[in-house]
């Protein structure tokens, strides 16, 4: 069956540094990764989207990374900032437009 | 994005019992998903809810346990039925749609708590 994992234990880091999560993934091809912010007592909030075609993608302090043969994501924060803190979900689609999410990671910028 | 708002957002229930939670959203979507996280665990997907056609369940969801209404663009309901300790959980609806298509923007969630 599917599995998706994530870094089960919280992500320590010092605010500036760079944080990195990892998504890992099995009996899965999927045309799309996604990944989510989710703050306690929330829904999950969109970050960004990369496809199977794609390597990398940006967005202000983020990085998504795409390896399609390792079935590896890594999700890149850089300068890391307190309200960087959250859980972090990676998400895989496909054709049928429905979502398998990942357990998520926690991750604690200290200041 | 669209903006999605769900009601309640928390209820406490009894053993027994069922609890409809509304889902409402700001602009019409296509395809509204259901799904359940309980507590530490991920989004597992309920059901897809497509407007003018019975909902999709996934492979451990019946729709005798959680019957489904979607009667129009912007609104959907999710009814937790019989309901267990078990079924005490945060449920989430979401839409699919805005600029990037295959995204999927939540509401707030209803906490439930069935005692």
């Amino acid at each position: 069956s599917q599995k998706i994992e994530q870094n089960s234990e919280a992500l320590n880091i010092q605010e500036g540094k760079t944080a990195t999560l990892t998504c890992n993934y099995t009996n899965y091809s999927p045309a799309y990764l996604q990944w989510y912010r989710q703050d306690p007592g929330r829904g999950p909030v969109f970050l960004l989207l990369i496809r199977e075609n794609e390597k990398e993608k940006r967005k202000e302090r983020l990085k998504v990374t795409f390896d399609t043969t390792l079935k590896q994501s890594l999700f890149h924060i850089t300068a890391s900032q307190p309200a960087d803190s959250a859980t972090y979900l990676c998400a895989l689609g496909g054709a049928t437009n429905k979502l398998i999410f990942g357990t998520g990671t926690l991750l604690a910028v200290q200041p | 994005s669209a903006v999605i708002s769900q009601k309640p957002s928390r209820d406490i229930c009894q053993r027994g019992t069922s609890l409809t939670i509304q889902c409402q959203v700001d602009s019409q979507v296509t395809m509204m998903f259901w799904y359940r996280q309980q507590p530490g665990q991920s989004l597992t997907l309920i059901a897809t809810a497509n407007q003018g056609s019975e909902a999709t369940y996934e492979s451990g969801f019946v729709i005798d346990k959680f019957p489904i209404s979607r009667p129009n663009l912007t609104f959907s309901t999710l009814t937790v039925s019989n309901m267990s300790p078990e079924d005490s959980s945060i449920y989430l609806c979401s839409v699919e749609g805005g600029g990037i298509p295959d995204t999927q923007y939540f509401g707030p969630g209803t906490r439930l708590t069935v005692l």
